[in-house]
């Protein structure tokens, strides 16, 4: 899998949009670009993934670049309930269960904090 | 409603003891996993487990076992506590997609 870096901490006023930049200059053509943020104390959460086409849901923006070598997650109107650690992770979608393939593996991250 | 539940929220105990997380989803997704966060806050993946396979991440020491009583169930039992088994363990499920999963909120395990 390629290995991601992040930027291990972020500042963002509240109301302003945030961006999250994460490098993974050895992706393969078949892997995904996933993020999840952990909100103190509670369990992970599942934010958006892609490929390589720009995705958006209720959550956030996800921009990949031509390359895929890096993408950006962003927070459009960033509250303080944002405030969490995001993680980049990057994995091969086999589309179904495949024995010892399907685990996320979870980096330092980003801390961001979403200033009043 | 909650999608993922672990129970108990604590548990502390004291070394040498035997005890169980109990994980429940009602999303009805057919894998779930176990995973630990330690002091440093990393988190690794122990278990995955569907209803064809247990996956297991081979530096989890065998006193850890998983039990799926069901298909919405995955409990986590371990044997003869030791102090390095304190931490933060969650429990996750997902469908089709492995990699999005939804997390429980948490088990803090101390062992004294």
């Amino acid at each position: 899998d390629a290995k991601t870096t992040q930027p291990p901490s972020m500042d963002c006023a509240e109301g302003r949009a945030a961006n999250l930049p994460c490098n993974h200059s050895t992706i393969s053509g078949n892997e995904y670009v996933y993020w999840y943020r952990q909100i103190h104390s509670q369990g992970p959460q599942y934010i958006i993934h892609g490929l390589k086409n720009n995705e958006t849901n209720e959550m956030a923006s996800l921009i990949i670049t031509e390359d895929r070598k890096s993408s950006t997650l962003i927070l459009p109107h960033a509250t303080l309930r944002d405030t969490a650690v995001y993680y980049c992770i990057v994995r091969v979608y086999f589309g179904r269960y495949q024995t010892g393939a399907n685990n996320l593996f979870f980096g330092t991250g980003t801390r961001l904090t979403v200033i009043p | 409603d909650t999608a993922v539940s672990q129970t108990p929220k604590y548990l502390v105990t004291q070394m040498g003891n035997d005890k169980s997380i109990k994980c429940e989803q009602n999303l009805g997704h057919d894998t779930m996993y176990w995973y630990k966060q330690d002091s440093k806050k990393f988190l690794k993946i122990m278990f995955s487990y569907n209803n064809k396979e247990l996956i297991i991440n081979e530096t989890v020491p065998n006193r850890f076992s998983p039990k799926s009583p069901d298909k919405a169930h995955l409990n986590l039992h371990i044997n003869s506590l030791e102090l390095g088994d304190s931490a933060v363990y969650f429990c996750a499920s997902s469908r089709v997609n492995p990699y999005e999963q939804y997390f429980g909120p948490g088990t803090r395990l101390t062992v004294t």
